[in-house]
């Protein structure tokens, strides 16, 4: 059974610091893997795709990387700013699955 | 607005009360997916369509849940019966095809009093 996994489980820098967040999953053999970010009581708003082929994946100022034989990810966040606050969630499918599974989330405050 | 729509936002209903869900996927998209959120937790999946058929059901979705999606398009989602442990965000998403990037509404917060 894949288990996904973010730590920490909550996280708070000064504006202007990098973000960094980590995802670890047990089994490797994914299709994708797929970060989102979360405001509160909101949806899920999709950040970046990475396919299990690739190795890292940007768009801005958000940046991910994939290791799949390791089972873990990391998405970096340049230049933090308070608009940044919000949980991430990293979400790993596997295509025998067909069904995506959730890390529990990085809950991110980003102080001015 | 093009994204995946769902109905109500909000839900308040007295246990043992039925209620439906309904979600929009975006136009074309084959796949539908519905997960279940409790405060601080991440989604859990619990069940999933391709076109107008159910092809997966998580041990989550008990018996007194019930999804559908006729025609491969909207989907409803009908829990019978509430219970207080029923209380979560229940979230639809869609998908072009299997394994492909899955875009999610916002969402129906259910509260069961």
């Amino acid at each position: 059974k894949q288990e996904v996994t973010q730590i920490p489980a909550a996280l708070s820098v000064p504006e202007g610091e990098n973000l960094v967040l980590n995802c670890s999953f047990t089994d490797s053999a994914i299709y994708n893997l797929q970060w989102f970010r979360q405001d509160p009581g909101k949806g899920l708003t999709s950040l970046l795709l990475i396919q299990s082929s690739q190795r890292e994946q940007t768009s801005g100022r958000l940046n991910a990387s994939l290791d799949k034989s390791s089972g873990r990810s990391t998405l970096y966040i340049a230049a933090s700013q308070p608009g940044d606050s919000a949980t991430y969630l990293c979400a790993v499918f596997k295509a025998a699955g067909n069904k995506l599974t959730f890390g529990g989330g990085t809950r991110v405050l980003v102080k001015p | 607005d093009t994204g995946v729509s769902q109905d109500p936002r909000h839900k308040i209903t007295k246990r043992g009360q039925n209620v439906t869900f309904r979600c929009d996927p975006i136009s074309e998209h084959n796949r539908l997916y519905w997960y279940r959120q409790t405060l601080g937790q991440g989604p859990e999946f619990l069940t999933y369509f391709q076109n107008e058929a159910q092809l997966e059901k998580s041990r989550l979705l008990s018996n007194r849940f019930s999804a559908e999606r006729p025609k491969g398009s909207f989907s409803t989602l009908e829990i019978q019966r509430t219970e207080q442990g029923d209380s979560a965000m229940y979230l639809c998403a869609s998908s072009p095809g299997g394994g492909t990037e899955a875009f999610f509404g916002q969402g129906t917060r259910l509260t069961v009093v």
